[in-house]
């Protein structure tokens, strides 16, 4: 089965720099989306097709993809970023969507 | 302004059933795949199953293949998971999301908020 693995963690001071990495080895043909979700909310798409943003999301969150990795980074990362972060992509069929298993955001 | 509504959760016993449904407003339901999406407490997400907009495709997570089936009613606009021989790990909050998307990449672009799943004797 397809996975896409992600670090459990990740803290960074506020106004810090916070990257997230992703590693999947269908990243390289798929593109990679990522989500933000926190506690008791439903997920929030924050990055799509690996570097576009959707409307409404701050210009802090960036995407890029490079063979097998996926970075999400947010850039001066606020105390409200707190979240967990959820990378997602196919499988090479299609037929399937795939989560990482989630990166804990801490700011403080 | 997109809204999806899911209903149906609930307590069930171990081995038992249970059907979730999911009301669709403000977007041509008919256009668009959706996917039933699930996260047991404390955990991740899981994707659980997707069916296509004529529903003539539909796939499974391993984890339930052969117990959950998709279905949607166009007409009505409603996506439905019904859930059979229940087990304990499939305690989850489940969603329903709308997917968007081309053969690079299928994501969900709109999301419910919800609906809890206990499975308990």
């Amino acid at each position: 089965s397809y996975e896409l693995t992600q670090p459990p963690s990740v803290s960074v001071s506020p106004g810090q720099t916070a990257r997230i990495t992703c590693s999947g080895d269908v990243l390289p043909k798929k593109y990679v989306y990522w989500y933000q979700q926190k506690s008791g909310q439903a997920p929030v798409l924050v990055i799509y097709e690996d570097n576009k943003r959707p409307s409404g999301i701050p210009e802090r969150f960036s995407g890029s993809s490079s063979g097998t990795m996926a970075t999400l980074t947010i850039s001066g990362a606020q105390v409200e970023d707190e979240a967990d972060y959820y990378c997602y992509s196919t499988d090479s069929s299609v037929n399937h969507r795939v989560f990482g298993g989630g990166t804990k955001l801490t700011v403080l | 302004q997109v809204q999806l509504v899911e209903s149906g959760g609930g307590l069930v016993k171990p081995g038992g059933s249970l059907r979730l449904s999911c009301a669709a407003s403000g977007f041509t339901f008919s256009d668009y795949y959706m996917s039933w999406i699930r996260q047991a407490p404390g955990k991740g997400l899981e994707w659980v199953s997707y069916i296509s907009a004529s529903r003539n495709i539909t796939h499974y997570a391993d984890s339930v293949k052969g117990r959950f089936t998709i279905s949607r009613d166009n007409a009505k606009n409603s996506l439905n998971l019904q859930m059979n021989s229940l087990r304990a790990e499939d305690t989850a909050v489940y969603f329903c999301a709308r997917e968007s998307g081309s053969y690079y990449g299928y994501y969900f672009d709109y999301w419910g908020q919800g609906t809890l799943v206990t499975v308990s004797s």
